[in-house]
């Protein structure tokens, strides 16, 4: 089955400051790639989506680019803000979209 | 469109005794998926469901788990006989097809 790698949490900038979080997969075959968010006490939200190789998704000033080569779909936001704070969850789709895998979740807190 | 609703929000149970967690997907949605969460770790993949068909079940999902969805349409995880370990909380999702999954809030379980 499908497995992921995602950076370990917690981070903490400053407002302002550029974001990544690294994650890294294995699949069987090409799965599409998503990024979800989970704000404090709310469930689990798309955050944005790439569905073929070199695609790249984006959504509220965050990015993320599907690489095939090295099996990864880094997410980046060149400027967070203290809205941005929540935990990230990387998942790789499985065949047929049957289920989600999803990395153990990068808990991000932006300070004013 | 409302969104994935889930109830009840918030179970607490003793141990030993029967819970059922109901989840009503976005109209027209015809894969429904169910999902573990425990504190601090992403989504675990339960089981899913195309239509009222039960396609796909996890490891983790033992016979004390069943889930339902009659007609289609909303869906029912029952767990019998609960146990400590069986606190966490309970995510529903639901896709058109081969689509993004999009999430409920989810029911958090509490066993005693």
């Amino acid at each position: 089955g499908n497995s992921v790698t995602q950076m370990e949490g917690p981070v903490t900038l400053s407002e302002e400051a550029f974001l990544t979080i690294n994650c890294t997969y294995t699949a069987t075959g090409y799965p599409s790639l998503f990024w979800y968010v989970q704000y404090p006490g709310e469930g689990l939200q798309l955050l944005l989506k790439a569905t073929k190789a070199d695609d790249k998704g984006s959504n509220k000033g965050f990015e993320a680019t599907y690489r095939k080569e090295t099996t990864s779909f880094h997410l980046e936001k060149g400027s967070v803000q203290v809205s941005d704070s929540a935990v990230y969850f990387c998942a790789p789709g499985g065949t047929g979209m049957r289920q989600l895998t999803f990395g153990s979740g990068t808990q991000l807190t932006v300070l004013p | 469109d409302t969104g994935v609703s889930q109830n009840p929000r918030h179970k607490i149970t003793k141990r030993g005794q029967n819970v059922t967690f109901r989840c009503d997907p976005i109209s027209e949605h015809n894969r429904l998926y169910w999902y573990r969460q425990t504190l601090g770790q992403g989504p675990e993949f339960l089981t899913y469901f195309q239509n009222e068909a039960q396609l796909e079940k996890s490891r983790l999902l033992s016979d004390r788990f069943s889930a339902e969805r009659p007609k289609g349409s909303f869906s029912t995880l029952e767990i019998q006989r609960t146990e400590q370990g069986d606190s966490a909380m309970y995510l529903c999702a639901s896709s058109l097809a081969l689509n993004e999954q999009y999430f409920g809030p989810g029911t958090r379980l509490t066993v005693t």
